[in-house]
């Protein structure tokens, strides 16, 4: 069965210090798509980043990066040198290929980042 | 990345009425779909919005409870019937982006609904 688990409900940290957001998938596919977004206090869902199944490489934009492991079948988030405005809920989001035609999203229940001034 | 709207943008609502709520994108696109979000959960999936057709369900959720319409491809709407307190969520729209990969998906701004 398909799901994502992001294990840390809530997290607070003071600005500046760096962060890392778990996920952690399961699904029977072989070919499969991993996504976070980010979800303001305003509500709108914010793009983050996609990685496909195939590419292991991890991945750094600005102060985000991104640790995908098959291996662990974890797919994290790491914010360096958080800031306030990083203050969101954040979500991991898998998609199949195989069982998926539709391009559904499966979401984790999400991580509460709360970065204090 | 494709531009989404969503109207209203909120609104309050008694038990045992409807509500109607419209998505409209800024391009052609081929997949729209309609997710839920309860108070402090994650999204779930409720339908894909088919242009022409009538709408796929996902497990848990029916038509005549969440009904769906999509007459072209920027514009669909999904009605709330019937309402209860339960139905308190945020409505999200998404849509498969302009080049068609339906892997990149984009989400509007979502509808916030209080049934009272």
């Amino acid at each position: 069965a398909q799901k994502v688990t992001q294990a840390q409900t809530e997290i607070s940290v003071v600005e500046k210090e760096d962060v890392t957001l778990d996920c952690v998938y399961e699904t029977r596919d072989t070919t499969y798509y991993l996504f976070w977004y980010k979800q303001p206090p305003s509500g709108e869902l914010v793009f983050l980043i996609r990685r496909n199944s195939f590419d292991e490489q991890n991945e750094i934009s600005g102060r985000y990066s991104w640790n995908f492991q098959k291996s662990t079948s974890s797919f994290n988030f790491t914010i360096t040198a958080s800031q306030v405005v990083d203050s969101a809920v954040y979500f991991c989001a898998l998609s199949e290929a195989l069982y998926n035609q539709g391009g559904k999203l499966i979401f984790g229940q999400g991580t509460e980042l709360s970065v204090k001034p | 990345s494709a531009v989404i709207s969503q109207k209203p943008s909120r609104d309050i609502c008694q038990r045992g009425t409807s509500l109607t709520i419209q998505c409209q994108v800024d391009s052609q696109v081929t997949m729209m779909f309609w997710y839920r979000q309860q108070p402090g959960q994650s999204l779930t999936l409720i339908a894909t919005a088919n242009q022409g057709s009538e709408a796929t369900y996902e497990s848990g959720f029916v038509i005549d409870k969440f009904p769906i319409s999509r007459p072209n491809l920027t514009f669909s709407t999904l009605t709330v019937s019937n309402m209860s307190p339960e139905d308190s969520s945020i409505y999200l729209c998404s849509v498969v982006g302009p080049t068609g990969d339906r892997f990149e998906q984009y989400f509007g701004p979502g509808t916030r609904l209080t049934v009272t």
